[in-house]
Order: C-alpha cells, then structure tokens, then sequence
C-alpha cells in the first residue's frame, strides 16, 4: 500500500525567512507524481507545485521548490522569502501514473503540517 | 477560484435527514471525485467519476450515495448519517486521463458537514 508521511505536524516561521517541509512516501511503484498542496483558512486547496518521478530535476514554482530524492522516496518543499500569506495547511500528496482503467484520481494525502508565518 | 464550486458551504443534519451536496465544475475536465477531510486524518478518496461513469468506490458505506448526471455535475447523497461522518468534504475535477500526463486536480472550497 502507498502511504505518505508528513512528520512536522506544525511549523513556524518568519516572515521573509526560508522554510523545508518534510514528506515522505513509500511505495513500490515506479512512475507516479507528487504533489503540494496549499489549504489556507478558506479551505480551497491550491496546487503548490508537483514533480513527475521520471524527471531527476527538481521542480520550481517563484518561490516554491522542492528536494525530490527519489532512492529515499523523500519530497520536502522549500518556501523562500515567506510571506504571510504563506500561512496554511501544506499537504503533500502522491499518485501513481496508471494506464487506462486504473486507479486515476486516486491522490494519497499526508496528514498536513501547519505552517504559521509570523510577522 | 479555481472554477469548481461547491455548495451548501455549511450543514448541519440530524441522523435521520437526508440531503445533498453539490459540486459543479466548468472547466471542460471529465473526471469528477469527492474526498472526506477529517480532523487529524489524511484526506481520504470516496468516489471517481469519469465521463460520468463511477469508476473508483473507496469502499464507502452505502448511506453516501454519489450521482454524476453530467461531467459538470457531481452530487454526493446523504441519508441516515453518524457523527463520526461530521467532516470536510472537498469535490475535485481533472482532465480526462487520456492526456494522461495532466494529472492536476482543482479543488472547491468544500462542505463542513456536521451531524447531530
């Protein structure tokens, strides 16, 4: 079974500093996705940023980046410069890359860390 | 915004009510879902809906009860709930899978649901 492990349940930071959020997975699968996603108070959860297994380069969105080691199946993500919009839960996700009539859809989310930017 | 719209934002129902939720999306994707948020759990998948058709049952108990009349719309029925189903539910849309590599799912706002 694929899991994924967020083992910061809460984090803070200040504003303009750097943060790492930690995620872990297992899985035995070869080609899947990876995922942030951003829930701030008002619940709508925001792609933050995703990475494809196949590509050994780490993906970048302004700010946002990650470290994707794929050996020790570890996807942490970097948030530079915070701002106070940063605050929100974070959760890191992964999915499985199926041919057709599998389980597509199927995101499988860590339990989140709370991430608290503080002025 | 991200284009898909769920409502009501808020419900309260009793143990023996029914009602619905509602999710609407008008971004041209085909697959639909309902995910369950629970506190301190991880966001878990109940429901897929490809053009329309159920594709994936996360092993949820039959008082939930999923519609998808068409790819803009996904319903999640609800009848004789527990206060343990008390939690966040989120809809979610894609693209089909058939450009398999667009894999971003675009999430509502949700519906906080208590039950009493």
């Amino acid at each position: 079974a694929q899991t994924v492990t967020q083992s910061q349940p809460e984090m803070s930071v200040q504003e303009a500093e750097t943060v790492t959020l930690s995620c872990t997975y297992d899985t035995s699968e070869n080609n899947y996705y990876l995922f942030w996603y951003k829930q701030p108070p008002s619940r709508q959860m925001i792609l933050v940023i995703r990475q494809e297994a196949y590509k050994q380069q780490n993906a970048t969105e302004n700010r946002f980046s990650v470290n994707f080691q794929k050996a020790a199946k570890s996807f942490s993500l970097k948030i530079s410069d915070s701002q106070l919009g940063d605050t929100a839960m974070y959760f890191c996700a992964f999915m499985p890359d199926r041919n057709y009539g599998g389980s597509q859809g199927n995101l499988i989310f860590g339990k989140g860390t709370k991430l608290s930017v503080k002025p | 915004e991200t284009g898909v719209t769920q409502t009501p934002r808020h419900l309260v129902m009793g143990m023996t009510n029914k009602k619905s939720l509602k999710c609407e999306q008008h971004l041209g994707h085909n697959a639909m879902y309902w995910y369950k948020q629970s506190a301190k759990k991880p966001l878990e998948l109940m429901f897929v809906y490809n053009f329309k058709e159920q594709t994936e049952n996360n092993s949820v108990p039959s008082r939930f009860s999923p519609e998808c009349p068409n790819s803009s719309h996904l319903f999640l029925h609800l009848h004789t709930l527990q206060p343990e189903d008390s939690a966040l539910y989120l809809c979610a849309s894609s693209q089909d899978w058939v450009g398999r590599r667009n894999t971003e799912a675009f999430f509502g706002q949700g519906t906080r649901l208590t039950v009493v």
